[in-house]
C-alpha cells in the first residue's frame, strides 16, 4: 500500500520565483494538511483541504495557497519566494478533517531551497 | 507565542538507560497529545498518543505521562537502543473541530549511543 507521496523531492529556486508542491494522500484518504519545517525546529501548519475545501490556515502571509483536486491530491503554491521559505515542506493525509481517531500519515517531504 | 515547549532540546544516552523528554502546554483546550519520532530525510511518524483522561499510556519500551494540572506531559524511552537515535517532537491538538490542526514543539535530538 503506497503511503502519503510527495514531489518533487528537492527542489532548488531563486529569490522572486514560484513553486509549486504536489501531495498524493493515502488511497481513501479525503484530507490534506501541510506542514512548514525549518530546519531545526517543529513543524507549523500551513493548511487544511477536505473534500476541495478550506478548513484550516495556519499563520501564513497570502503568498501561500494551496489547492486539492477531485481525485483528493493536492498543490501547495508559494509565490514571491523568500529565502525564508527554505524548509522542509510535509503533506499529511487522514480520512477525515476533524477527528484524531483517524489515521494521520506524513509524507517524506519536499525540500525547498532557496537561493 | 510558542503554545507547546519542549526540553532537552538534545539528549545523549547509553544504551540500555531510559531517555526522558518533556513537554509543557499553554492551551487548555489541547486534548490530545501525540509523539512523533522523526528519521533525517523522512517525516514524522507517531509513536504514540494520550488524551488527558489518563496519566500514563505504555506501549512497549514507550511511555507517555501526563499531568493535567500542570499542563505537562512526557515521553519516557525505558531500554533506549542506538535504533532509537532520532528527533522526537511533542504535539498537542483539539481534536473534534472543523480541522485537525497540530501544534508541535521544537524537537529533541535523541542519541543513544551502543
Amino acid at each position: 500500500d503506497a503511503g502519503v507521496t510527495q514531489s518533487p523531492t528537492h527542489l532548488i529556486k531563486t529569490r522572486g520565483q514560484h513553486v509549486t508542491l504536489r501531495c498524493s494522500p493515502i488511497s481513501g484518504h479525503k484530507s490534506v494538511s501541510w506542514y512548514q519545517q525549518v530546519l531545526g525546529q517543529g513543524p507549523q501548519f500551513i493548511f487544511q483541504y477536505y473534500e476541495k475545501e478550506e478548513r484550516g490556515r495556519g499563520n501564513f502571509p497570502d503568498r501561500f495557497s494551496a489547492r486539492q483536486f477531485p481525485n483528493y491530491s493536492s498543490e501547495l503554491n508559494v509565490n514571491a519566494l523568500l529565502l525564508g521559505d527554505s524548509a522542509l515542506y510535509l503533506c499529511a493525509s487522514s480520512l477525515v478533517a476533524g477527528r484524531t481517531n483517524y489515521g494521520y500519515t506524513f509524507g517524506s517531504g519536499t525540500r525547498l531551497t532557496v537561493v | 507565542q510558542q503554545q507547546v515547549k519542549q526540553s532537552p532540546q538534545s539528549l545523549i544516552v547509553q544504551k540500555g538507560g531510559i531517555s526522558i523528554i518533556n513537554c509543557a502546554y499553554e492551551n487548555t483546550a489541547f486534548d490530545y497529545f501525540p509523539w512523533y519520532q522523526q528519521f533525517p530525510g523522512k517525516g514524522p511518524a507517531l509513536l504514540i498518543a494520550i488524551r488527558p483522561d489518563v496519566s500514563e499510556k505504555k506501549e512497549g519500551r514507550f511511555t507517555i505521562s501526563f499531568n493535567k494540572s500542570a499542563k505537562q506531559f512526557s515521553l519516557h524511552i525505558m531500554d533506549s537502543q542506538p535504533g532509537d537515535s532520532a528527533t522526537y517532537f511533542c504535539a498537542a491538538t483539539h481534536s473534534g473541530g472543523s480541522n485537525y490542526k497540530l501544534t508541535f514543539g521544537k524537537g529533541t535530538l535523541l542519541t543513544v549511543n551502543p
